[in-house]
């Protein structure tokens, strides 16, 4: 069975920074691209960071670009978000999902994990 | 403002059918395939279609979708009171080279 859990979200202050991950487990991990999709409260869904199933090609959504770094130990079966200079308008539920390929651009999400909440408040 | 563009709600009774539109353009749905997912309250979303009109398996076929040009749609029939959630679009944009998803439409089954 696919399973993404996400951990190490929390409260954080404006201008700080986080780090969370995600626990992959029930699939062969290096061989999919995964994302970060972020919800805020009450709002809709929000695109925020893929990686290639090797980790070589990335992408960023314009709003964390230069602050937020995706990354992957695929010995680990983990992927990483990097979240710095933090602003409110960061604060959601972080997803994380399995892409069907092992490419960024191309594929759906086909596995969710439960997510994680981060707050930016001083 | 969302890439793609949804109607913020929609409903129907039981046993109806109802769509949902996204609407796009020809760098996003014109040029590439369109997703559907639905997020029931309080869960993480789920894909409900894929590739413009592919259900994954455990999605009934109540549930089916299509595109034409830079539109798409979603059509739910023999509504069902689970089938009460926030539904979204998405897709690959190539002028932006990113995913880009529409901005929900919340479905209420009266």
């Amino acid at each position: 069975e696919v399973q993404l859990v996400e951990s190490g979200g929390g409260l954080v202050q404006p201008g700080g920074s986080l780090r969370f991950s995600c626990a992959a487990s029930g699939f062969t991990f290096s061989s999919y691209a995964m994302h970060w999709v972020r919800q805020a409260p009450g709002k809709g869904l929000e695109y925020v960071s893929g990686i290639s199933s090797n980790g070589g090609s990335t992408y960023y959504a314009n709003s964390v670009k230069g602050r937020f770094t995706i990354s992957r130990d695929n010995s680990k079966n983990t992927l990483y978000l990097q979240m710095g200079s933090l602003i409110t308008e960061d604060m959601a539920v972080y997803y994380c999902a399995r892409g069907y390929t092992a490419m960024v651009s191309s594929g759906h999400f086909d596995y969710w994990g439960q997510g994680i909440l981060v707050t930016v408040s001083s | 403002q969302s890439v793609l563009t949804q109607p913020p709600s929609a409903s129907g009774t039981p046993g109806q059918r109802v769509t949902i539109s996204c609407s796009g353009s020809s760098s996003n749905i014109g040029s590439n395939y369109v997703y559907w997912y639905q997020q029931l309250p309080g869960t993480a979303p789920k894909l409900l279609i894929y590739r413009n009109s592919q259900r994954p398996s455990g999605v009934p076929d109540r549930f089916s979708g299509s595109k034409s040009d830079t539109s798409a749609s979603l059509a739910i029939s023999g509504l069902r009171s689970e089938d009460e959630a926030d539904y979204y679009c998405a897709g690959w944009d190539d002028s932006l080279s990113g995913w880009v998803f529409g901005g929900g439409t919340k479905l209420t089954v009266l």
